[in-house]
């Protein structure tokens, strides 16, 4: 069975930092390209960031670019988000979501950031 | 970016109703799009691939059809585990962006 599990997720503070990890099981991980979505309480989903199969083609939504870091290590079948400067309006459901067409989901990882 | 447009934003139906829900997309995105189901607290689920693939081990009452700028989703007959909020998604160029989700609610 496929199974994409998240942590890392916190109270976090205004202009800190986060981490989250994305443990994947059950299918050939360094197959598929993974996505991180986000949804902010009681909001709708949010894209904010891709990465291929091999590591090497990434994406950002622009309301996370130059803040937040992808990567992935298929040795480990983890999947990573680097959360730097972190902002009131970051506070959101992470999760992250299997292949390009995203057809697996985790069951998400909440971050608030509040001081 | 592809502006996603769903509507209605809620819907009130009764078991057993035929529901379809409308995204309109910005351009044309071929048939790169899903439908997603999300109940409060649950990570989204999805019920239909590349516009019109039903997802394995999701019941037949849902459908999904249409190409290029317009797609439905349907629900055939409404069963009480139906009231959930949906999305479509595109995918056919990044960002990846969402529909405004539509509530589906018991009247």
């Amino acid at each position: 069975e496929e199974l994409l599990v998240e942590s890392g997720g916190d109270l976090g503070q205004p202009g800190g930092s986060l981490r989250l990890s994305c443990a994947a099981s059950g299918f050939p991980f360094s197959s598929f390209d993974m996505n991180w979505v986000r949804q902010a309480p009681g909001k709708g989903l949010e894209w904010i960031s891709y990465i291929s199969g091999s590591g090497n083609n990434i994406k950002y939504a622009d309301s996370v670019k130059g803040r937040f870091t992808i990567s992935r290590d298929n040795g480990k079948n983890s999947l990573y988000l680097q959360m730097n400067s972190l902002r009131a309006e970051d506070t959101a459901v992470y999760y992250c979501a299997r292949g390009v067409r995203l057809g697996s989901w985790g069951q998400g990882t909440q971050v608030t950031v509040s001081s | 970016d592809i502006q996603m447009t769903q509507s209605p934003s809620s819907l009130s139906a009764s078991v057993g109703d035929r529901v379809t829900i409308t995204c309109r997309a910005s351009q044309g995105i071929r048939n790169d799009l899903g439908w997603y189901q999300q109940k409060p607290g649950e990570a989204p689920k999805r019920l239909i691939y590349a516009a019109s693939s039903l997802q394995s081990g999701v019941p037949s009452r849902f459908s999904g059809s249409g190409s290029g700028t317009e797609f439905t989703l349907t629900i055939s007959s409404l069963q009480p585990e139906d009231f959930a909020t949906y999305y479509c998604l595109q995918h056919n160029s990044y960002p990846i962006t969402f529909g405004q989700g539509t509530r589906l609610e018991i009247k």
